[in-house]
Parts: C-alpha cells; sequence; structure tokens
C-alpha cells in the first residue's frame, strides 16, 4: 500500500491570496487526483494530475483557479488561487495503485477568510 | 440523476445489530466497485473490494448485482468502532472514479 503525505494539513488565509498544497507518495502510484470534500458532504473530484502534462478538470473546476503540477510519479501540488471564503474546504490528494485501491493524504483544511 | 447514490442515512442502530445499505449506480458499464470507510476528520480508507461473486471479511460482507445495478454491504454484530461514514465508490472506467455521497452511521450501548 501507498503513504500518502499531505501538507499542510491546515491553514487560515486572507481572501485573494493563494494556496499551494502538496502531496508526496512513498511509492509509485499509477494515477493521482484532487479532490474537494465540504463539511457532511462527499468528495468532490476536482482534477485528475497527469505526469508531466496538464490535469484533466473535472466540469466546475479551472486551471487558472486550480492549477495541478505532477512533475513525476511520486509528488502532486495543487493550488487554490485568488481564494474566496467559497473555497473553505478539505482539499484531498489521493492516488491509486495497479489494484485500483485509492489512497488518500490527511487532507488540508482550508480556511478564507 | 446522480450516477451514484446512496441512502445518507444516519443509521442508528444499537450494538450488536446487523445494519445493510445499498448503492445504487447509473453506468452499466462500471468495471469496479469499492467500499471506503471516513472517520469524523479523517480521510477515507479502504474497507474492501466488491466482488461479483460477492466477499466477505470478516463481519463484513459486501455484495454487487450488476442487473439491479447496486452494490451492499453487511455489517454484523455492530461494534461501536463501526461509527463511521461509508462511501461507495465505483470506478465508470479506469480513470473515472466516483464517490457516493456517503451513509453515514451510528452505532448506540
Amino acid at each position: 500500500s501507498a503513504v500518502i503525505s499531505q501538507k499542510p494539513s491546515r491553514d487560515i488565509c486572507q481572501r485573494g491570496t493563494s494556496l499551494t498544497i502538496q502531496c508526496q507518495v512513498d511509492s509509485q502510484v499509477t494515477m493521482m487526483f484532487w479532490y474537494r470534500q465540504q463539511p457532511g458532504q462527499s468528495l468532490t473530484l476536482i482534477a485528475t494530475a497527469n505526469q508531466g502534462s496538464e490535469a484533466t478538470y473535472e466540469s466546475g473546476f479551472v486551471i487558472d483557479k486550480f492549477p495541478i503540477s505532477r512533475p513525476n510519479l511520486t509528488f502532486s501540488t495543487l493550488t487554490v488561487s485568488n481564494m474566496s471564503p467559497e473555497d473553505s474546504s478539505i482539499y484531498l490528494c489521493s492516488g491509486s495503485d495497479t489494484t485500483g485501491e485509492l489512497f488518500f493524504g490527511e487532507g488540508s483544511r482550508l480556511t478564507v477568510l | 440523476r446522480k450516477e451514484v447514490e446512496q441512502d445518507p442515512g444516519p443509521f442508528n442502530v444499537p450494538e450488536g445489530a446487523t445494519v445493510a445499505f445499498n448503492c445504487t449506480y447509473s453506468n452499466s458499464a462500471s468495471q469496479s466497485f469499492f467500499w471506503y470507510r471516513q472517520d469524523c476528520r479523517k480521510e477515507p480508507k479502504l474497507l474492501m473490494s466488491v466482488y461479483s461473486s460477492g466477499n466477505e471479511d470478516g463481519r463484513f460482507t459486501a455484495q454487487l448485482n450488476r442487473a439491479s445495478q447496486y452494490i451492499s454491504l453487511l455489517i454484523r454484530d455492530s461494534k461501536l468502532s463501526d461509527s463511521a461514514t461509508y462511501l461507495c465508490v465505483v470506478y465508470s472506467s479506469a480513470s473515472k472514479i466516483i464517490f457516493g455521497s456517503g451513509t453515514r452511521l451510528s452505532i448506540r450501548p
């Protein structure tokens, strides 16, 4: 199984600023994903992070707002740009291995004031 | 209609009870199915995969009904520690993974 380290675990940010969340996997995973989870809600997929190329975004999410990098198989970043209070949420990165099992980071709890 | 639907609950059952919940999916071509467990303020973790033949892991039994397009999770002899949110996960394709909204389960002493 893979272990995913995600940081920061939480942050409080001012409106209009940007925050970059980092995700490091201890072994190679085939796919990496970024999710958002509002309190009491399920996970919403933001995008699939593709190694060495642009991420694949889900409907309602755009690269200008959520730029994603994945320079290699074990590392990815998600930036939440020009934040507003509506961006307050938990952001989770995950990776899947060849069995299809998803492993999650512990999440980054973001509060935008 | 959502691609994956779950009864949100909450299910509130006494310790020792048997509880079951379902998850329906709309894409008949969906390939893989899983149940994840998420504790409060924690990340989701894999509980078990769901196979066509059904599978059992201790007190937990997962089944897939392709004809009716649903998966189920049965928990026998429930423990207080089973209290959590249970998420069904459906792979519509190798790269499209859809989470259900989760079913909240609360076990009372």
